[in-house]
Formats: C-alpha cells, structure tokens, sequence
C-alpha cells in the first residue's frame, strides 16, 4: 500500500460547482498535513495545512479523520483559477521529510 | 527577495556525462530538498539537508550526489546521467517551526532531458 494515495482524476467540473477530494494516508503515527497546489509546469506551493479540528480559508475547507487515515478538501463555488494540480502531503512526527501524494487534477469548465 | 532560485531551468545533455543541478536559496533556512517529478510517481524525494555538511538519502538516491557547504546553497550532481533520469527536479526548503506546521518553499523547477 502506497504512503500517501490520491484519486489522480481529472476531475471536471463546472464553474459554481462543490467538489471534493480525499487523501488517505498507511501511517497512523503522521502528524501534519498539507494541501499543496501546483499548476500546469509550475511549482508546488502550499495551499492549506491540515489542522485536527478541521480548517477554512474562504472556499476552501480541509477535514482531517484519523481514525479512519484520510484528509479531504473541499471546495465550493469553483472557479476556473481553481484548476490545477492538488497534491496531499503527510509528513511524520519529529521529521522533515514528507510523502507527497500524485495528485488529483482539477479541471473546472466555464 | 530572490527566495529559491534553480538552474539551469532547461537542461539537455547525453548519456554518461556529468550534470550539476543547482539550488540557491535566500532564506537561511535549515532544510533543503531535491525532488524529481515524474508522470504517474508524483513527487519523489531524492536527498535532503538538515544543514550545512549534513545530508541523507530520500526514497530515490541512486545515481545523485549532493553536497552542501554552505547553509543558502544544494547542489544536485548527476554522476552519469541515464535516460531514466529525464525528469522536472524541484529544489525546496524549510525552517522548523514550534508547531510543525512548516511549509516547504519550492524553487521554478529544472527540466532535464537525457539523450
């Protein structure tokens, strides 16, 4: 069983819509987790961390569930700018390296 | 306010020559990170950096080198470049934090085709 495992998509959704995502993670000892976006040819950049008590940053809400090992985003009322490439990171206690997911890529329709 | 910078940004080059990524970044962080991407494996980490003279494998070291001397500077040496190597290289890097919420700041990324 891989790490870190993402549905690749692609997701194609239209503009306004909800759309979610989720991530499950094999170690139950990881203790921090990320949302990374990476467009098209670009970088990773962090999009949302990943809190135990669930977190919103506008439209964006990410969920944590250790019991059952997986993180998940949402986000409502899509908009174009919103497509991309979102990646799920998870990152054991005590260390600096992480394990990024593949990916799941994002494609909203106008 | 440069932050993380990589080059070259495209890199072609021939099988079995030697090839240096490098990766400078302006922060003083402590950590740095060489990652390749490829279609299909996603992010995979080939060494890291605690700090200045210490590094250590990630989950593809095979074929790399690394070194670091200095704190701002992680240099990624191909030793004998393989066609197996073409890939997109990202450098990062981060400072712990009390929280551990640190986030990895990744530079533009190196394209690299071996022929």
């Amino acid at each position: 069983r891989k790490e870190v495992e993402q549905d690749p998509g692609p997701f194609n959704v239209p503009e306004g819509a909800t759309v979610a995502f989720n991530c499950t993670y094999s170690n139950s000892a990881s203790q921090s987790f990320f949302w990374y976006r990476q467009d098209c040819r670009k970088e990773p950049k962090l999009l949302m961390s990943v809190y135990s008590s669930g977190n919103e940053d506008g439209r964006f809400t990410a969920q944590l569930n250790r019991a059952s090992q997986y993180i998940s985003l949402l986000i409502r009322d899509s908009k174009l700018s919103d497509s991309a490439t979102y990646l799920c990171v998870v990152r054991p206690g005590g260390y600096q390296k992480v394990t990024f997911g593949i990916g799941t890529k994002l494609q909203v329709i106008p | 306010d440069a932050g993380i910078t990589q080059s070259p940004r495209y890199k072609i080059t021939e099988t079995g020559r030697q090839v240096t990524l490098m990766c400078h970044q302006t922060w003083s962080h402590s950590y740095m990170f060489w990652y390749r991407q490829d279609l299909g494996h996603g992010l995979r980490l080939i060494y890291y950096s605690a700090a200045a003279d210490i590094t250590d494998k990630g989950e593809v070291p095979d074929g790399y080198v690394v070194s670091r001397s200095k704190t701002e500077n992680f240099p990624l040496t191909l030793e004998s470049a393989t066609r197996s190597q073409t890939s997109v290289y990202f450098c990062a890097s981060s400072e712990p934090g009390l929280a551990g919420e640190e986030t990895q700041y990744f530079g533009p990324g190196t394209r690299l085709l071996v022929l």
